[in-house]
């Protein structure tokens, strides 16, 4: 089993629509759960953090379901600019120390129609 | 502004040959990071480091090099070794804050191609 899976799309919207992503991952120690948008040829940015109590940044929602392993992405009111690659990232299992190491999923595209 | 500069944005290797690809980040970030993103894969880790003169081999270290001298760079070294080395590269630096784990921020890429 990947330690992260995505459905990699392609999601086909509305320019208006609601659309959700979900991404399972395997290891139920993993604390910090992340989700980053890539465009084309262009490098990952961070869209947000995901905490345990769910979180809400203007049209974006993320949410955390630890018993089911899985994190959620909600895009509201979609627009044209949202159309990019969204990959959901993981804290990799084991690691300590002061830094991180993040498994990144491959990612679910979204194109915004009109 | 703060930010990660990666160069260059385009590299052409021919076969045998070494190049480095440079990373200097003015973010104060303690930890860097190097990955390699082939198509429709995910980015896939190929060494990181921690602190200064330091840094540790992630899954896909073979065939790279890399050295930690100054805070602010990491560069890349791609040798003759790596057989494969067309990819977009991929670094990223971030804080080192305990319990959270802490984003990774990222440069925009230098995109390597063999001739």
């Amino acid at each position: 089993r990947k330690e992260v899976e995505q459905d990699p799309g392609p999601f086909n919207v509305p320019e208006g629509a609601t659309v959700a992503f979900n991404c399972t991952y395997s290891n139920s120690a993993s604390q910090s759960f992340f989700w980053y948008r890539q465009d084309c040829r262009k490098e990952p940015k961070l869209l947000m953090s995901v905490y345990s109590s769910g979180n809400e940044d203007g049209r974006f929602t993320a949410q955390l379901n630890r018993a089911s392993q899985y994190i959620s992405l909600l895009i509201r009111d979609s627009k044209l600019s949202d159309s990019a690659t969204y990959l959901c990232v993981v804290n990799k299992r084991g690691f300590t120390g002061g830094g991180n190491k993040l498994t990144f999923g491959t990612g679910t595209q979204l194109k915004v129609e009109l | 502004d703060g930010g990660i500069t990666q160069s260059p944005k385009y590299l052409f290797r021919k076969e045998g040959q070494n190049v480095t690809l440079s990373c200097e980040q003015n973010l104060n970030h303690d930890a860097m990071y190097w990955y390699r993103q082939d198509p429709g894969q995910g980015l896939r880790l190929i060494y990181y480091s921690q602190i200064v003169n330091d840094f540790q081999k992630g899954d896909i270290a073979e065939g790279y090099s890399v050295s930690r001298e100054k805070k602010e760079s990491f560069p890349l070294t791609v040798t003759s070794a790596q057989k494969n080395p067309t990819a977009f590269y991929l670094c990223a630096s971030s804080r080192t804050g305990t319990p959270r784990i802490q984003p990774q921020h990222f440069g925009d890429g230098t995109r390597l191609s063999i001739l």
